[in-house]
């Protein structure tokens, strides 16, 4: 079976403050993994898929199959970051979400 | 704005109804999807679809059904065996149904049960 997990519901950081948004996952072979977001009134969008190794708004994630891991890092956050962040993954089937970490950048 | 386009936004059921939700796109994409999007459960997949007149189940298929008669079109029914059906659906495309394809999201139908 494919999963995700998000460990942290809400993740709450000062502006300027590094940002570290948790996922783990669990699948038998080679996922492929992203990371979509959601901000307030906006659709559900891509932010960025490990193939691509890009980087996106600043945030970068690494896959990292030891820990099967694929934090979603920021090193200094902004009050426009703030939105509904969702790890996934695709294995044998569709698109596998974790259960989202609602990050908040306090100015 | 085009792309993919869910309707009604809001829809009400009453007990013992079915009810079916449509998703139209329009970016010529041969795959795509229902999820349903619950308050700290993320998004469960429903059904999916990656050629016409073809569709494979999803997580949490029971009290739900799909067509694929058209590319453009895949409605999904919600069924009164669904018990517990209040919760908010999004459908989605990709081009081919790849594995790293990014997912086109349309903008939700809330259904609520009266």
């Amino acid at each position: 079976a494919q999963r995700v997990t998000q460990p942290e519901k809400l993740l709450s950081v000062f502006k300027g403050a590094p940002v570290e948004l948790k996922c783990n996952y669990s699948y038998s072979g080679s996922p492929e993994l992203f990371w979509y977001v959601q901000y307030s009134r906006q659709r559900l969008q891509l932010l960025l898929r490990h193939i691509s190794r890009e980087s996106i708004k600043g945030f970068t994630a690494d896959l990292n199959k030891g820990e099967t891991s694929f934090h979603l890092k920021k090193p200094f956050a902004q009050e426009e970051d703030s939105a509904m962040y969702y790890c996934a993954l695709t294995g044998r089937r569709a698109l596998t979400f974790g259960s989202g970490t609602r990050l908040q950048v306090q100015p | 704005d085009g792309g993919i386009t869910q309707s009604p936004k809001y829809l009400f059921r009453k007990e013992g109804q079915n009810v079916t939700l449509s998703c139209e796109q329009n970016l010529n994409h041969d795959a795509m999807y229902w999820y349903r999007q619950d308050p700290g459960q993320g998004l469960r997949l429903i059904y999916y679809s990656q050629i016409v007149n073809d569709f494979q189940k999803g997580d949490i298929a029971e009290g739900y059904s799909v067509s694929r008669e058209k590319k453009e079109s895949f409605p999904l029914t919600v069924t009164s065996a669904q018990k517990n059906p209040t919760a908010f659906y999004l459908c989605a495309s990709s081009p081919q149904g790849g594995r790293a394809e990014k997912l086109f999201f349309g903008s939700g139908t809330q259904l609520s049960v009266l």
